[in-house]
């Protein structure tokens, strides 16, 4: 069974500061992994995705990868009020047939003003 | 370049029945999936298509079934419907199957409440 955590939150930051969201992932097959914003009644909107060990930036946001910790984070600088959601992580495993993502249950980020 | 669409926005419908929910892919986007979203949780994965075909399925039973058109939209069916059938229903389009890039896009979802 594929299995993906999250810490549910709420995580709750001071705006400016640093958000660090954490996940870890069951299947040492997985090679592709995503962070996705889902606003509360919208659907998941893709803001970052690493393949490598390490990091990554774009923007405001560093996604890491650690492999050999089954272990992926995403790091919000500047954190503004409008970061405020709900952010999933996803995992998709190597090889053919389905490409289908595992998904967290998501942590509920909260900056607050 | 055309997002991902869904039809319809929100449904009601009883136990028992059947429902159909549409998608359009991307434009430039030949792959679809769909995901279950409960309340709280993170999406879960039904199936894909590619070329017409299901691709692969997640943990669901048979009474969730799907089409991919020509022009790469999709349906999904669900029959005999189940309380537990309340939820959003997602469905992405990515590029290409089948390789470790697999950035899936979004549509805006259908939310399906069965009474």
């Amino acid at each position: 069974q594929k299995e993906v955590e999250q810490n549910s939150g709420p995580l709750s930051v001071p705006e400016g500061a640093i958000a660090s969201l954490n996940c870890t992932y069951s299947d040492r097959g997985s090679q592709s992994f995503f962070w996705y914003r889902q606003y509360s009644g919208k659907s998941p909107e893709l803001i970052m995705f690493i393949y490598s060990n390490g990091d990554k930036e774009d923007g405001r946001f560093t996604a890491q990868l650690n492999k050999a910790s089954q272990y992926v984070s995403l790091l919000i600088r500047d954190s503004q009020p409008s970061d405020s959601a709900t952010y999933l992580c996803a995992v998709k495993s190597s090889g053919g047939g389905a490409d289908g993502l595992t998904f967290g249950k998501g942590t509920h980020l909260i900056i607050q003003p | 370049e055309t997002g991902v669409t869904q039809s319809p926005t929100h449904l009601i419908k009883t136990r028992g029945q059947q429902v159909t929910l549409r998608c359009s892919s991307q434009s430039g986007h030949n792959t679809v999936s769909w995901y279950q979203q409960a309340l709280g949780q993170g999406p879960q994965f039904i199936f894909q298509y590619y070329r017409e075909e299901e691709n692969g399925r997640g943990n669901f039973p048979p009474r969730f079934s799907g089409l991919q058109f020509p022009n790469y939209s999709s349906e999904l069916n669900v029959n005999a419907l189940e309380l537990d059938d309340s939820a959003l229903y997602l469905c992405a389009s990515t590029p290409r199957p089948g390789t470790d890039y697999n950035e899936q896009f979004f549509g805006p979802g259908t939310r399906l409440t069965v009474l």
